[in-house]
């Protein structure tokens, strides 16, 4: 069966840190990925995505992600994290041409002041 | 997000008694989703739409039924509601399937 794995269930980061969340996945066709952030009591927003092209991905709010196909990853970056950045974060894994998508556990982002 | 609204937001039901959840878009999109969240699964798909009375099972769907009689409405019922049902439902909606979702705001349900 298809999955997505988040490796880093929890981490703890200090401001202006740099922040990188893992993302794998177990399917060997087409994708589309997804990372979306969920702030404390709030809905699931998207971050980013990559559909095709250029495998690094620029977001919202300085996030960017690299496709490794290779590799199966998806990986979630950030040079400097800030304080408000405190949230969960999610990949989603898409198969092309099906309406389908999975998600990851999540990780959830502390960012100390 | 604007033009996605779930009704109830909180709601605390006995187990046993029928639940409904309503999913309401005004983007005219054609796909509409329901997830449970729970923590250590992240989001499980309980059924999804694909059109007006078109609708599949996800991975969770045991327990679980849904209807949708126009564009805009997607409604989950769970039938006799369970303790393991207490979670937090979201709507999602997409204009096609790999463009990414618009999540509604959840609705959380406990069953006591």
């Amino acid at each position: 069966a298809q999955s997505v794995s988040q490796h880093n269930h929890h981490v703890i980061l200090s401001e202006a840190a740099s922040l990188e969340l893992g993302c794998n996945y177990s399917y060997g066709g087409t994708v589309n990925l997804f990372w979306y952030v969920q702030y404390p009591g709030q809905h699931l927003q998207l971050l980013l995505k990559y559909f095709s092209g250029d495998p690094l991905v620029k977001g919202i709010k300085g996030f960017e992600a690299e496709f490794i196909k290779s590799k199966f990853s998806f990986n979630l970056r950030k040079p400097s994290v800030q304080w408000s950045d405190t949230a969960e974060y999610f990949c989603a894994v898409n198969q092309r041409g099906t309406y389908k998508y999975i998600f990851g556990t999540g990780t959830r982002l502390k960012v100390l002041a | 997000d604007a033009g996605i609204t779930q009704s109830p937001r909180h709601k605390v039901t006995e187990t046993g008694t029928p639940v409904t959840l309503r999913c309401h878009q005004t983007e005219n999109h054609r796909y509409m989703y329901w997830y449970r969240q729970d923590p250590g699964h992240g989001l499980r798909l309980i059924h999804y739409s694909y059109g007006v009375k078109d609708t599949d099972k996800g991975e969770v769907s045991d327990g679980y039924s849904v209807s949708r009689s126009k564009t805009e409405d997607f409604l989950l019922t769970l039938e006799s509601a369970t303790s393991s049902q207490t979670s937090v439902y979201f709507c999602a909606i997409s204009e096609s399937p790999g463009v990414g979702y618009t999540f509604g705001s959840g609705t959380r349900l406990t069953v006591v």
